[in-house]
């Protein structure tokens, strides 16, 4: 069982949607992350929210915009995507300010058409 | 920034082996190493961890030694089984810091495949 719930598992859109992802955690974490990753590759961060404050924007395009309505959600609302794209999103939180893993979501599948 | 360098990229061994991968960082100043095994289709999952004031920690048939003068951590396995098949990612923080989250970089990844 996964500590880190995200929704949906699968996401197949057309580069004209907009869509939403969505994470949820409860073991009180205050520091919240996006990670976006392809077949065979390690993750690759995207952004890192702190005390639901956005700390770390790896120069992601605009087509992706995160959102942390508190402290145990963060969304990832998308638009206008491209095929290239396509990857498993992660959704991640971990304690603030100390020598603390990341605790990782089963992710979502997304394919841009 | 920190870069890791991680090795072999893939691995086979013999059921029952011990399998052994290797990461270098560069940051100096980076003090927790963390490693994920991630299966196929599934979430990354945190199999083992070190600070850098520990040398070496072990956890069954999972070790992790770390040299912080070379720069250099490595995953030991031992008595391998098929449910080890996996690819596994080190990872390196300079943590402890507030504010920001915790950066981690990882390394590129190491295909593990037991064979029977």
């Amino acid at each position: 069982d996964t500590e880190v719930t995200q929704t949906p598992k699968h996401l197949v859109m057309g580069m004209t949607n907009k869509k939403s992802l969505k994470c949820e955690q409860h073991m009180g974490h205050r520091a919240m992350y996006w990670y976006k990753q392809k077949a065979k590759k390690p993750p690759e961060l995207m952004f890192v929210y702190s005390y639901e404050k956005l700390s770390i924007n790896e120069s992601v395009p605009s087509r992706f915009s995160p959102e942390c309505p508190n402290s145990s959600l963060l969304n990832l609302h998308l638009h206008a995507l491209q095929p290239e794209d396509s990857a498993l999103y992660l959704c991640a939180s971990s304690q603030e300010g100390g020598l603390s893993p990341l605790h990782f979501g089963n992710g979502t599948r997304l394919t841009v058409t | 920034g920190e870069n890791v360098e991680q090795h072999p990229s893939t691995l086979s061994v013999q059921e029952g082996d011990s399998a052994v991968i290797k990461c270098t960082y560069s940051d100096s100043a980076s003090n927790y190493f963390p490693w994920y095994k991630q299966e196929l289709g599934k979430r990354p999952q945190l199999i083992i961890d070190i600070r850098s004031n520990v040398g070496e920690k072990k956890d069954q048939r999972i070790a992790v030694t770390l040299n912080k003068t070379a720069k250099h951590f490595s995953l030991h396995i031992t008595e391998t089984q098929p449910e080890d098949s996996a690819v596994y990612f080190c990872a390196a923080i300079r943590g402890g810091l507030t504010g920001g989250g915790n950066k981690l970089t990882f390394g590129t990844g190491t295909q593990l495949k037991v064979e029977l």
